[in-house]
């Protein structure tokens, strides 16, 4: 079972507000991410960090932020919330052989 | 051209039938195949992993790699309705870049 735990689950925020989602993992892994996904459509990834102090940008374009500054921690953080922010957020790590440990996500609404 | 391809379903299976979900990838030195399954509203979890060509087989589930041809498949053996869900085929890359499928959605019909 894996240990990464992501808070809030669920959060429903006004417009232009300043959010972060944290994301913590106790299995000392180097390799973190976050992906995004609306219901029903694939994942995205948004940013990715290899280590401490090493973060970039994934695939999918995003507004969002990251930083990496302890290995078992991995927030990301929205400035400006709009509506189009509405999303999942998944964060996870990964291992040395590659297998990938998903967080139970955050529901974010932003109204 | 996607790095990772998977049919989108829905894959419509009998109970107590075979699940077959396929998966191609493009990078020819990608090495390290997954299979994971997602729930409606929850985050994806491990089936299993493949590195080898051939199969790799664990309970109702065997996962097919052949690097020659670029695929690697899922069978899900006697169907069971809790096996509804998307099955995402993740790849590594030569890079040692991971990239997910879309996904296959799976209804299994009592």
């Amino acid at each position: 079972e894996a240990d990464i735990y992501q808070t809030p689950r669920y959060l429903v925020i006004g417009t232009g507000k300043k959010i972060t989602l944290e994301c913590s993992q106790t299995m000392g892994h180097d390799k973190m991410y976050w992906y995004q996904q609306d219901p029903g459509m694939e994942l995205h990834l948004i940013h990715y960090s290899y280590g401490v102090n090493s973060t970039e940008k994934g695939d999918l374009s995003s507004e969002s932020t990251v930083s990496r500054i302890r290995t078992e921690h991995f927030p990301l953080t929205l400035e400006s919330a709009r509506p189009s922010h509405t999303s999942q957020y998944l964060c996870a790590s990964s291992d040395g052989g590659g297998t990938i440990y998903f967080g139970e996500g955050s529901w974010l609404t932003v109204v | 051209q996607k790095e990772v391809e998977q049919n989108s379903g829905p894959l419509s299976v009998p109970e107590g039938a075979i699940a077959s979900l396929n998966c191609t990838y493009s990078d020819r030195g990608s090495q390290s195949f997954f299979w994971y399954r997602q729930y409606s509203g929850k985050s994806p979890e491990l089936i299993m992993f493949i590195y080898s060509n051939g199969d790799k087989e664990d309970g109702r589930f065997t996962a097919q790699l052949n690097k020659a041809s670029q695929y690697v498949s899922l069978l899900i053996r006697d169907s069971q309705p809790s096996d509804s869900a998307t099955y995402l085929c993740a790849v590594i890359g030569s890079w040692g870049k991971l990239q997910f499928g879309a996904g296959t959605q799976v209804v299994v019909t009592p």
